[in-house]
């Protein structure tokens, strides 16, 4: 079955990079995305990359994956205080309809 | 352009009653989704309708719960009778297209709590 697994949480200082860790079962997915959750909002597409790229940079986030292992990550640089949020990973799954997303990271930033 | 909207935005309710969710898509995305985060777990995908009609509802958990979207603009998500294990967060997205390249945008979600 599809399945995303992530850690639930991660720890960094500012001014520190963050690095978030996703796993994926299902090799058949298109798009790969990272969500973000900020508290009392909802989700929100942070950065998205397709199946047939290994990296995509936008401004101070970075997303590598890494087709062979189902592994996928995102790299924040010069984590700020509005890092804040629950990070999920997430996956197109076989289907157009719906997406497939882990549990959440949950990023703090320590001063 | 305003975004997906859910009301309420918290519920408290006991056990056996019934409550019902409401999600009001963009204007004009003819695709609306629900998807629920229990306990936090993931995000797990309920349904999907497009207008009015329900194109994968494979997520449903059981018959306790019914979607609807009569007239193909706002739908609603009934609960009867709620269960301990339906409290979550229940989020509503919705896209122009069916296709991977439409993106979902997603509300502010709905905080069920079940006593």
């Amino acid at each position: 079955g599809e399945d995303v697994e992530q850690s639930l949480f991660l720890s960094v200082r500012e001014g520190d990079s963050s690095v978030i860790n996703c796993t994926y079962t299902d090799s058949s997915s298109t798009y790969l995305y990272w969500y973000k959750q900020e508290p009392g909002a909802g989700l929100q597409l942070l950065t998205y990359i397709f199946s047939n790229m290994d990296m995509k940079q936008d401004q101070r986030l970075t997303v590598l994956l890494n087709k062979k292992d189902k592994h996928l990550s995102l790299r924040i640089a010069d984590t700020q205080t509005g890092d804040s949020a629950i990070y999920f990973c997430a996956e197109s799954g076989s289907s157009a309809s719906k997406i497939i997303f882990g549990s959440g990271t949950r990023l703090s930033i320590r001063p | 352009e305003a975004g997906v909207t859910q009301f309420p935005s918290h519920s408290v309710i006991e056990k056996g009653q019934t409550v019902t969710l409401r999600c009001d898509p963009i204007s004009g995305h003819d695709n609306l989704y629900w998807y629920r985060r229990v306990m936090g777990k993931e995000i797990k995908f309920l349904l999907h309708f497009v207008k009015e009609s329900k194109q994968d509802e494979s997520g449903m958990p059981n018959n306790r719960f019914l979607a609807e979207r009569t007239g193909g603009t706002y739908s609603t998500l009934k609960v009867q009778p709620a269960e301990l294990e339906d409290s979550g967060v229940y989020f509503c997205a919705s896209s122009q297209g069916t296709s991977l390249n439409y993106e979902q945008y997603f509300g502010p979600g709905t905080r069920l709590t079940v006593t």
